[in-house]
């Protein structure tokens, strides 16, 4: 089964504040995927990729950017973290695109912005 | 694009008793897959069903693609059947990425 592991699991910050999240998969999966998750709004895409050096833009891009620099790592960067980022975030995997190939999720980061 | 109705938002049963999850797409969807989070935890794949009726285990999903609606059946639930049920589909023709409901938080008593 593909292993993906995301660092940190929790995280606290303020206002204003650089944030990076970290995500590492080692099955050599094309596709990764970072969401986030609150309540009240299930799980919503902010970026994703389909591979070292590319990134596509997900449903809620704003104030995050993203870089996919090696087929096994994806990072999400929050340059000035505001309340609103609050969340849980999942990174996840997949070998190919869509929902014909299973996407295989982190543990999630939890993140506050105070 | 793709929007997608999860219902109901949240359900308690008494264990053994059967579990019922609905899905609702607005358009006609290509793929549907249903997902399982755990209290607290990460989400992992249950099944993968486009279309028809497929099974695994105690759980069976049916999806009518021309009325845009799919089910998650869970017969003779378990306490550790507890956690939140997504449905997600991939969300247009030309893009890999997905579309999730709001999940349906299921609660099984002893």
């Amino acid at each position: 089964e593909a292993a993906v592991t995301q660092s940190p699991r929790n995280k606290v910050t303020v206002t204003g504040g650089n944030v990076t999240l970290s995500c590492r998969q080692t099955n050599s999966h094309n596709y990764m995927y970072w969401y986030r998750q609150d309540t009240g709004h299930g799980l919503r895409l902010i970026h994703y990729s389909y591979g070292a050096g590319n990134l596509q833009i997900g449903d809620v891009p704003d104030g995050y950017k993203a870089t996919r620099t090696t087929q096994e790592d994806f990072f999400l960067l929050l340059e000035l973290a505001s309340p609103s980022q609050t969340s849980l975030y999942f990174c996840a995997s997949s070998e190919r695109g869509g929902a014909r190939y299973t996407q295989y999720f982190g543990p999630g980061t939890r993140l506050l912005v105070l | 694009g793709q929007q997608v109705q999860q219902s109901p938002a949240s359900l308690v049963l008494q264990e053994g008793e059967n579990a019922e999850l609905q899905c609702n797409f607005s358009s006609t969807a290509t793929q549907l897959q249903w997902f399982y989070q755990r209290p607290g935890g990460s989400l992992v794949s249950l099944l993968y069903n486009p279309s028809g009726t497929k099974h695994t285990g105690r759980l069976t999903s049916t999806t009518v693609t021309k009325e845009r609606r799919s089910s998650l059946h869970i017969s003779s639930s378990q306490i550790t059947d507890s956690g939140t049920y997504f449905c997600a589909m991939k969300a247009g023709a030309n893009t890999g990425k997905l579309t999730f409901g709001h999940g349906t938080i299921l609660r099984v008593h002893p």
